[in-house]
């Protein structure tokens, strides 16, 4: 069974910095690509950033560049999103997804991790 | 602010017919495979349409989808309670180099 758990999640005043994890199980971590989608609280979904299997290509959305950072552990199944100078705007839930966005879509979802910036 | 453009509300009776569309451009819709999402209230969005009208398995049959040009739509058959739920679409942007979703459209069974 594929599981994706997130963690690293709190509350953090705005400029400071927080790293998300994600602990995947149930499937070939290394042949996958991942991401990471969040959704403000009452919001829609929002890409953040996605990285594939061997780490070779990784993209982020354009809002978060520069501020966040995605990489992987693949001895370890691991997930991590590096944030940044974190804004009251980047209070969201944080979702762990795997698949190729591209072209497969996201097959699987974590149950997210809530991030709030508050001062 | 997305770039994929939905209603924001679809309704219907149960076992009535709801479609919703997804408006884009020539640089996400036009141009790359769409999916559709589904979130039920409180959870994690579950994958309900992969490439334009692939279902995943264990995906009703009642849930179909199509793309002609820009736009793409979602239509679920024989609506019932359980499927009161957000439902987003979503494409790779070329322009962008993102994966953009659409706004979302809230689905309400009567």
């Amino acid at each position: 069974e594929v599981q994706l758990v997130e963690s690293g999640g709190g509350l953090v005043k705005p400029g400071e910095s927080l790293r998300l994890s994600c602990a995947a199980s149930g499937f070939t971590f290394s042949s996958d690509s991942m991401n990471w989608v969040r959704q403000a609280p009452g919001k829609g979904l929002e890409w953040v950033s996605s990285i594939s299997g061997s780490s070779s290509y990784i993209y982020y959305a354009e809002s978060m560049q520069g501020r966040f950072t995605i990489s992987r552990d693949n001895a370890k199944n691991s997930l991590y999103l590096q944030m940044n100078s974190l804004r009251v705007e980047d209070t969201a839930v944080y979702y762990c997804a795997r698949g190729s966005v591209a072209t497969a879509g996201i097959h699987y979802w974590g149950q997210g991790t809530l991030v709030t910036v508050s001062s | 602010q997305s770039v994929l453009t939905q209603p924001p509300s679809a309704s219907g009776t149960p076992g009535q017919r709801v479609t919703m569309s997804c408006s884009g451009s020539s640089s996400n819709i036009g141009n790359n495979y769409v999916y559709w999402y589904q979130q039920l209230p409180g959870t994690a969005p579950k994958l309900l349409i992969y490439t334009n009208n692939q279902r995943p398995s264990g995906v009703p049959d009642r849930f179909s989808g199509s793309k002609s040009g820009t736009s793409a739509s979602l239509a679920i058959s024989g609506l019932r309670s359980e499927d009161e739920a957000d439902y987003y679409c979503a494409a790779w942007d070329d322009s962008l180099s993102d994966y953009v979703f659409g706004t979302g459209t809230k689905v309400t069974v009567l």
